[in-house]
């Protein structure tokens, strides 16, 4: 089955700079690939979505890029703001027709004032 | 947008009670719905996948008899902690695939459930 595995697991940024959260993923066949920010004692809330058929994806402060021969994923925040310190989840859907989504194990990120 | 409905938020229940919780997706329908269990600081794990009118799938190591899913409509879903235990504290996510947005997935707000 999938497995996706995220770096880093802690990320420490200073306000202003960018941060960028990788993501691999082992199915060949999975075609969606959405990241998720989650804030204590909430559920995940999309942020971007990438599918297998464009390369980069780009919404404002936040772009992901996807490289399918490598089969990597990434998220890149720039001009980083306090309120965006939370954990950050990526996910990649299995090739198979179950429609699962399979989460990395989550990148919590800090941005100091 | 769509909107997927999560109740209760909270539950603090005693051992040997079962608990249920429930998941409505408000303006869309749910062809697909999962449950998540997600530990502090870990990640989401998938438990089971359900589709409307059939039994749910659930994931290798999750026991179907203790985690009972139930997706009678296109509309809900629930899960059923049954004779609950400590061990199964933990935060309980659904997330409902449907509402005309190719492969988008809903998730609901979660439930912390506590057993005490």
């Amino acid at each position: 089955g999938e497995n996706v595995e995220q770096h880093p697991s802690t990320l420490s940024v200073q306000e202003g700079d960018s941060a960028v959260i990788k993501c691999t993923y082992s199915d060949s066949a999975s075609n969606y690939f959405p990241w998720y920010k989650q804030e204590l004692g909430k559920g995940p809330q999309l942020i971007i979505d990438i599918r297998s058929n464009v390369g980069e994806k780009k919404d404002q402060r936040i772009a992901v890029t996807l490289n399918k021969t490598a089969k990597h994923f990434s998220l890149h925040i720039t001009e980083t703001q306090p309120e965006d310190s939370a954990v950050y989840f990526c996910a990649a859907s299995s090739g198979d027709s179950s429609y699962k989504l399979i989460f990395g194990s989550g990148t919590r990120l800090l941005v100091r004032p | 947008g769509a909107v997927v409905s999560q109740h209760p938020s909270r539950v603090i229940c005693k051992s040997g009670t079962s608990v249920k919780i429930e998941c409505r997706s408000l303006d869309f329908q749910a062809t697909t719905m999962f449950w998540y269990r997600q530990f502090p600081k870990q990640s989401l794990m998938l438990m089971a996948t359900s589709n409307e009118g059939s039994k749910a799938t659930y994931e290798q190591g999750v026991e179907k008899d203790k985690f009972l899913i139930n997706h009678a409509s296109l509309t809900l879903s629930t899960l059923t902690v049954t004779s609950a235990h400590p061990e199964d504290s933990s935060f309980y996510i659904c997330s409902a695939r449907g509402g005309g947005r190719v492969n988008g997935y809903t998730f609901g707000s979660g439930t912390r459930l506590t057993v005490v």
